[in-house]
């Protein structure tokens, strides 16, 4: 089945505590992409990456993080957590990144930083 | 300005009336348009795209797009209960600028029996 994985689903963590939330898909996807929603705020995307070892900045960067060593992972690191990256987190993915439109969205990580 | 823009309602219609939910955006250059449905706690799931002007019709769904006037519209016929999720307009962008979708904040529909 075609999907967009993550972990944690949930997580509450503390101010300055380094965290991960990991991101993976399955269908061989060029195109990776993090995203916070927060209420009146919608989808904002933090970071992106076009392939392997390839990725830059979105709209909402400070604070975050990421890597793409392998085509498949892309995780979001928040290397000093604060109550502000309290939100929403989907990370999604398509074949290229012409087709964002064919983007699959993981089922989301709620992060609360207290 | 932002760059696309939706009332946030909730707009709320009977079953089995149309609910009109609407997008304006700024960037007269974008090219594309489409409708997510996003249930709450859930991720956004495409249900429209269209990139030209018009109409799109797919099953009880209607997309709309006016490039002069800048607006897009989805238009839901025969609305169910089921339908009672936010509806989020996105945009993509001219060719050569940034490749990347850029979301509205979303309309919330509520669909009452």
């Amino acid at each position: 089945e075609a999907q967009v994985t993550q972990n944690p689903r949930y997580l509450i963590t503390v101010t300055g505590k380094k965290l991960t939330v990991t991101c993976s898909q399955n269908m061989n996807h060029e195109y990776m992409s993090w995203y916070r929603q927060d209420p009146g705020l919608g989808l904002r995307q933090i970071y992106y990456s076009m392939n392997v070892e390839v990725t830059d900045k979105g709209d909402v960067p400070e604070g975050y993080k990421v890597s793409r060593k392998e085509k498949r992972n892309f995780p979001l690191i928040l290397e000093s957590p604060s109550p502000n990256q309290t939100s929403l987190y989907f990370c999604a993915s398509s074949s290229r990144p012409g087709r964002v439109y064919e983007q699959y969205f993981g089922p989301g990580t709620r992060l609360t930083v207290t | 300005q932002k760059e696309v823009e939706q009332n946030s309602g909730p707009l709320s219609v009977p079953e089995g009336a149309i609910a009109s939910l609407n997008c304006t955006y700024s960037d007269r250059g974008s090219q594309s348009f489409f409708w997510y449905r996003q249930y709450s706690g859930k991720s956004p799931e495409l249900i429209m795209f269209i990139y030209s002007n018009g109409d799109k019709e797919d099953g009880r769904f209607t997309a709309q797009l006016n490039k002069a006037s800048q607006y897009v519209s989805l238009l839901i016929r025969d609305s169910q209960p089921s339908d009672s999720a936010t509806y989020l307009c996105a945009g993509y962008p001219r060719p050569g600028g940034t490749d990347k979708l850029i979301f509205g904040t979303g309309t919330r529909l509520q669909v009452f029996p």
